[in-house]
């Protein structure tokens, strides 16, 4: 079964440095998406990229953040100069285009530490 | 106003039971209502969606949703030790699909 699949499972930095966090999206899907899981918080969007652009960001997503589809297959987050306050879950998301409703399938997410 | 609330529990279980799962929303352009199931440090996974008001029901779990009330519900028939998880509503709020979710309940059943 198709899965979207997310690189590093865990990642310790410290405050200021810039980390890139990698998701391997389902093949044919067209949708992507950043969401972030604050220690006992709710999830929340990030942002979402389709045709190669992002199509709707969170007021998260400011300056410090960045989306890039490289290559055809990975879908990046880049934190450039990362704050204690960073310290989440990311998830990354990824859903098709048929008809009807297109399930968000999540990766298992990367839990980054900012030290 | 938070666009979608959850009583995030804990909810303490015995095996068997049944267990009811609520949220409630704001935004009355709200279509779609997603319940996802998440594992401790794992990504949420869908267990089903609605679409408006009415039930839907997949084996042991039923999903109800009241567009009057602007309120979703979650039944889960002969709770089992694996239903133990947090569980999230969501629905997805404009034409890009990003969900916005409740705060998330955690179950816990014990055996």
């Amino acid at each position: 079964e198709p899965e979207v699949t997310q690189t590093p499972s865990h990642q310790v930095t410290q405050m200021g440095q810039e980390v890139i966090l990698r998701c391997v999206p389902i093949s044919n899907h067209l949708y992507f998406y950043w969401y972030r899981q604050i220690l006992g918080q709710k999830v929340e969007f990030l942002v979402s990229f389709y045709n190669n652009e992002i199509s709707e960001k969170s007021e998260i997503f400011d300056d410090q953040f960045s989306v890039e589809r490289p290559d055809g297959s990975n879908f990046t987050l880049k934190i450039r100069s990362t704050k204690l306050e960073d310290s989440a879950m990311y998830f990354c998301a990824s859903r098709g285009t048929s008809g009807g409703y297109n399930e968000q399938f999540f990766g298992p997410g990367t839990r980054l530490t900012v030290l | 106003q938070k666009e979608v609330e959850q009583d995030p529990g804990p909810l303490s279980v015995p095996e068997g039971a049944i267990v009811s799962l609520n949220c409630t929303y704001s935004n009355s352009a709200f279509q779609y209502f997603m319940w996802y199931r998440q594992y401790s440090r794992k990504g949420p996974e869908l267990l089903m969606y609605t679409y408006s008001s009415g039930n839907k029901e997949d084996g042991r779990f039923t999903a109800q949703v009241d567009k009057s009330s602007k309120y979703i519900s979650l039944f889960i028939r002969d709770s089992q030790p694996s239903d133990s998880a947090t569980y999230l509503c969501a629905s997805p709020s404009s034409n890009t699909g990003k969900l916005i979710f409740g705060q998330g309940t955690t179950l816990q059943v014990k055996p």
